[in-house]
């Protein structure tokens, strides 16, 4: 089975802190993902990567940015959080190609920013 | 992007059938999937369809028509641990980012 693990279950931060969510995949999965999840909004896309050291915007990249220096691994930074990125952040992964690979989601992380 | 429609909220009586629609745009890539999430869980694959008609699969049954960007979720012999938000899912046109619906959240009741 595939297992896709990320770091904290639960965080709570302060406005302008820097964040950093981590994500590591067990498969060697070629794509990871990363998604916010908000009521009423479903799984919006924010930063997706196809191989190390590639990355490619979302629909919702503003206020992220993202690092994958290893094929394995897959972290979401949030440079100055904001309340208006307090969400359920879930990250995934999958095989090429994309369009018809299922998707391996971790258990998520939900962050509070105060 | 991609728009993705299917309904907020369904209500549905264990025993019973339940379709949970999906209406889609139609692109060069002309896959749909869905996925289940339990609440405070993490999604999780259900199905893939690629060709027109009907996918079955156990208890769940997926139908897709490419032509028309439909699609639909079929439960049977509900169980109430189907309770769930229920997602579907299709690739944009380029075929590099999967865009979801915003989820049919089921309530299944004795």
């Amino acid at each position: 089975d595939v297992k896709v693990t990320q770091s904290s279950r639960y965080l709570v931060k302060r406005t302008g802190e820097k964040v950093f969510l981590e994500c590591v995949q067990d498969m060697d999965h070629e794509n990871m993902f990363w998604y916010r999840q908000d009521p009423g909004l479903g799984l919006r896309l924010i930063y997706f990567s196809y191989d190390v050291k590639m990355k490619e915007k979302g629909d919702i990249p503003e206020g992220y940015s993202v690092s994958r220096e290893k094929k394995e691994r897959f972290s979401l930074i949030l440079e100055s959080a904001s309340t208006n990125q307090t969400s359920m952040y879930l990250c995934a992964s999958s095989l090429d190609p994309i369009y018809n690979s299922p998707l391996h989601f971790g258990n998520g992380t939900r962050l509070t920013v105060t | 992007g991609q728009n993705i429609d299917q309904p907020t909220e369904m209500t549905a009586t264990e025993g019973a059938i339940v379709q949970i629609n999906c209406t889609y745009q139609t692109s060069g890539f002309n896959g749909l999937f869905w996925y289940q999430q339990h609440a405070g869980e993490a999604p999780t694959f259900l199905s893939y369809n690629v060709l027109d008609g009907l996918e079955e699969k156990g208890r769940f049954s997926s139908f897709l028509s490419r032509s028309k960007g439909y699609s639909y979720l079929l439960l049977k012999e509900l169980q109430m641990k189907d309770s769930a938000s229920y997602l579907c899912a299709a690739p944009n046109n380029a075929g590099n980012m999967l865009t979801f619906g915003g989820g049919t959240r089921l309530m299944v009741k004795p």
